[in-house]
């Protein structure tokens, strides 16, 4: 099935480990994308690619670092998780980045405690 | 500062009317989307505007007026699968969306 897939679902993690949330897209589409959605606040990026072997840093990337090695996966890593990083994250991916449909991954709920 | 507001939650009846506004301050404007996401569950798209005007599909319209930063989503006919966040978001001048909290929708019978 065609789409954008991530992994784990959910996650609790305890305070100081490193954690990489897994994204991979099969729709062969050049720019990718993290949110973290938190209660009460819109969507906030965190790091985009608009095409493989680039990355840029969104509104709030501290603590975060992504990879693009190829057009089909968007890794996102905590290096030191906080709790301060408990949020639903999703990935999401759009033909190129200055085009106008984005399609969402099913998100990961994380628990830092 | 960039800026979406929406309100934060509103409800209506089954078969009913509602209108969700969006007002917006951003640096730019590339186009205004609005997105459905169900409790528990990923956005998806619902539309996209970048001109002045009203752009309808099927039961949902959007309407953008970019003098005065305002949208808002029409949805007729309510059903209570409607029941959902509705979220506006703009594309800035660096082709980056900001994103409103979203407006919850309940739909009652």
């Amino acid at each position: 099935i065609a789409g954008i897939t991530q992994a784990p679902t959910s996650q609790i993690l305890a305070a100081g480990r490193r954690m990489t949330l897994r994204c991979t897209q099969d729709m062969r589409h050049n720019a990718m994308y993290w949110y973290r959605q938190d209660l009460g606040l819109g969507l906030r990026l965190i790091h985009y690619s608009n095409t493989a072997g680039t990355t840029g840093k969104g509104e709030v990337p501290d603590g975060y670092s992504v990879s693009r090695a190829n057009t089909d996966d968007f890794p996102l890593t905590l290096a030191s998780a906080v709790p301060s990083q408990t949020s639903v994250y999703f990935c999401a991916s759009s033909e190129r980045g200055d085009t106008h449909q984005a399609f969402f991954g099913q998100g990961t709920r994380l628990t830092v405690v | 500062g960039q800026n979406i507001d929406q309100p934060t939650e509103m409800t209506a009846t089954e078969g009913a009317i509602v209108q969700i506004n969006c007002t917006y301050q951003t640096s730019g404007f590339n186009g205004l989307f609005w997105y459905q996401q169900h409790a528990g569950e990923a956005p998806t798209f619902l539309s996209y505007n970048v001109l002045d005007g009203l752009e309808e599909k099927g039961r949902f319209s959007s309407f953008l007026s970019r003098s005065k930063g305002y949208s808002y989503l029409l949805l007729k006919e309510l059903q209570m699968k409607d029941s959902a966040s509705y979220l506006c978001a703009v594309m800035d001048s660096n082709y980056q969306l900001i994103w409103g909290a979203g407006t919850k929708l309940i739909i009652k019978p």
